[in-house]
């Protein structure tokens, strides 16, 4: 079983600053890492997959790398909508299971 | 546009059983794989189930391997999940999500509904 590993659990930045968010595997998952949003009371959103493509429509001040076992999102300018909590996915082994991180809370400093 | 509207949540008793619906509209159903995920209150996000796009193959997580049953009904664009001898660590809000690529069998989520709350407990 791969377990995604986030870091850190709760991330505090002020509006305009740049956010950097981990994410590990337990082993390699090649590109095969995805990072949602999510809100409070609402579903979680896809804004990368393939660790660095960005979903369609998710602004450019989003940005993912990695591969292997070590992956970044990266958020460049923080916007007052962006805080919520991330989630990372990896969807790489077979038979197909499809293993989330434990999320990181971007709170507002 | 895309839609996923889940229905059939509710409160159930430990060891009951619960059908949860997930209609979709916006998109060719038939195509594509689809995902039951759960969010248990104050957690994270954990994979349930998947079912191919022609309900050839289903994958499950081990937490509910025996227990849950994803299908699908593509002439009526719906999702399903059975639940049987539900516990109390299965209350959960369940999504259902749709895959990205069509007729992949591994890849990211890109439309999810918004949920639906099953609460088991006596």
């Amino acid at each position: 079983e791969i377990v995604m590993t986030q870091s850190p659990a709760t991330l505090s930045v002020s509006p305009g600053e740049r956010a950097t968010l981990s994410c590990r595997a337990s082993q390699s998952v090649s590109s095969n890492l995805a990072w949602y949003q999510q809100k409070p009371g609402q579903a979680p959103r896809l804004l990368i997959y393939g660790a660095s493509t960005r979903a369609t429509g998710i602004p450019a001040r989003f940005s993912g790398s990695g591969s292997g076992t070590e992956f970044t999102l990266t958020i460049s300018s923080l916007q007052s909508e962006d805080f919520a909590v991330y989630y990372c996915q990896q969807y790489n082994n077979w038979p197909p299971t499809w293993t989330f991180g434990q999320g990181t809370k971007v709170e507002i400093k | 546009q895309v839609q996923l509207v889940e229905s059939g949540g509710g409160v159930v008793q430990p060891g009951g059983s619960l059908r949860l619906s997930c209609a979709a509209s916006g998109f060719t159903f038939s195509s594509y794989g689809m995902h039951w995920v759960r969010q248990a209150p104050g957690k994270g996000l954990e994979w349930v189930a998947f079912i191919r796009y022609d309900g050839s193959n289903k994958y499950y997580a081990d937490s509910v391997k025996g227990r849950f049953t994803i299908s699908r009904d593509n002439s009526k664009n719906t999702l399903y999940l059975q639940m049987n001898s539900l516990r109390a660590e299965d209350t959960a809000v369940y999504y259902c999500a749709k895959d990205l690529a069509v007729a992949v069998s591994l890849g990211p989520f890109d439309y999810w509904g918004q949920g639906t709350l099953v609460t088991v407990s006596s």
